[in-house]
This record gives structure tokens, sequence and C-alpha cells, in this order.
């Protein structure tokens, strides 16, 4: 079965160090991957995305995203990170060949930077 | 955000009403959804839908329907077989290589 998976509920993180968040994905074929933020009581925000190409993505808000074929992962990463990217973060995945392609999504991994 | 317009913002329901929540889009996409959100919980879907007039149920569709008339719109109504209602409503278009969500309804039984 086609999967995402978010290992951590929460990622705690002080103001200014670097900032990773973890996604794997279990696909049968290539996959597309996806980031989203979001704020509390907000829909979800799109953050980047991979489809081919460069394996290191760069996306919104200084994020960037390291697509690793060999380890199925796609973790999202801000090398300083700020109070303000206190929020849940929501990995996606849809494979190329599935005719549906219907979107899954991981559990979320709610992140908390400190002052 | 992206072009997906959810309204309303916030919604009350009195026990044993129908309510039905707008999900509409300008982006031309195929593929639209329905998702539910408790505080503190991710998202599970309830309906998707890749063709207009056809739609499949999700992990948690019982007490919803949808309907898909138009490419453009994607409602969904609560029924009163749905006992525990309240929640965040996202609503989600994508076409094969992006995905966008709408502001959500946040829908309340009084």
């Amino acid at each position: 079965a086609q999967s995402v998976a978010q290992p951590e509920d929460q990622v705690n993180v002080a103001e200014g160090n670097p900032l990773t968040v973890k996604c794997t994905y279990s696909v049968s074929g290539n996959p597309y991957l996806f980031w989203y933020v979001q704020y509390p009581n907000r829909g979800l925000q799109f953050l980047l995305k991979y489809i081919t190409g460069d394996n290191l993505v760069k996306g919104s808000y200084g994020f960037e995203a390291e697509f690793n074929k060999s380890q199925t992962s796609f973790h999202l990463k801000k090398p300083s990170a700020l109070v303000s990217d206190s929020a849940l973060y929501f990995c996606a995945g849809r494979v190329t060949t599935d005719s549906w392609g219907k979107l899954q999504f991981g559990a979320g991994t709610q992140v908390v930077v400190t002052p | 955000d992206g072009g997906i317009t959810q309204s309303p913002k916030y919604l009350f329901r009195k026990e044993g009403q129908n309510v039905t929540l707008s999900c509409e889009q300008n982006l031309n996409h195929d593929a639209m959804y329905w998702y539910r959100q408790d505080p503190g919980q991710g998202l599970r879907l309830i309906y998707y839908s890749q063709i207009v007039n056809d739609f499949q149920k999700g992990d948690i569709a019982e007490g919803y329907s949808v309907s898909r008339e138009k490419k453009e719109s994607f409602p969904l109504t609560v029924t009163s077989a749905q006992k525990n209602p309240t929640a965040f409503y996202l609503c989600a278009s994508s076409g094969w290589t992006e995905a966008f969500f709408g502001q959500g309804t946040r829908l309340t039984v009084v």
C-alpha cells in the first residue's frame, strides 16, 4: 500500500538552531512529494514539492527538502529556525503511476521553536 | 489559498440538522478532496473525487455525503447520521503536480 509517514509527533528546537522534520514514503513507483504548513485554525499552506530533477528542493520561508530515493525520505529542513515557524507540518505524496493519484498524508509533526 | 474557496468559515448546527459546506476552485483541477481534522490531530479523508459525477469514499465517510456536478464545485453535506460532527473541515484540489487547500470551515454542534 502507498503511504507517507512522519515518525515524530513533535519536534522542539531553539530559535536560531537548525530545524529538521522527517518524512518517509512507501510507494511502488516514482513519487511526487509535498510539504505543507498549518497555523492554528487555518488551512494548509504549500511549502515545496519534489516532482523530478534536483534532489534538493527549495521552497517558501527559507525551507528546503532533500529527496533521498535510497532511503525513501523527504525531510524538511531550515538552517535557522524562527519562533514564527512554530506550526503543524504535513508531508504528502502521490504515485506518478497511479491513475487515481490520490494524495496520501502523513500524520503531521508539531514544531515548537522556543526563543 | 491557491484559488480554493471554502464557505462559510464558521458554521453552527443544531442536533438533527443537515448542513452543507461549500468548496469551489478555479484552478481547473480534476481532483477534489474533503478532510476532517479534530483538535491536535492529523487529516482524515472523508470523500474524494477524480472526475465530475464520480466520487469515492475515504476513511470516514459515514454520516457524510458529497456531489460533483461541476468540475469547480465539491460540496459536503454533514447529515444527522454523523453523531460527532464538531470539527474543522478542509477541502483540497489537486492536479498531477500540485495540490492546494481552502482555509477551512469550523463546524460546531449547538
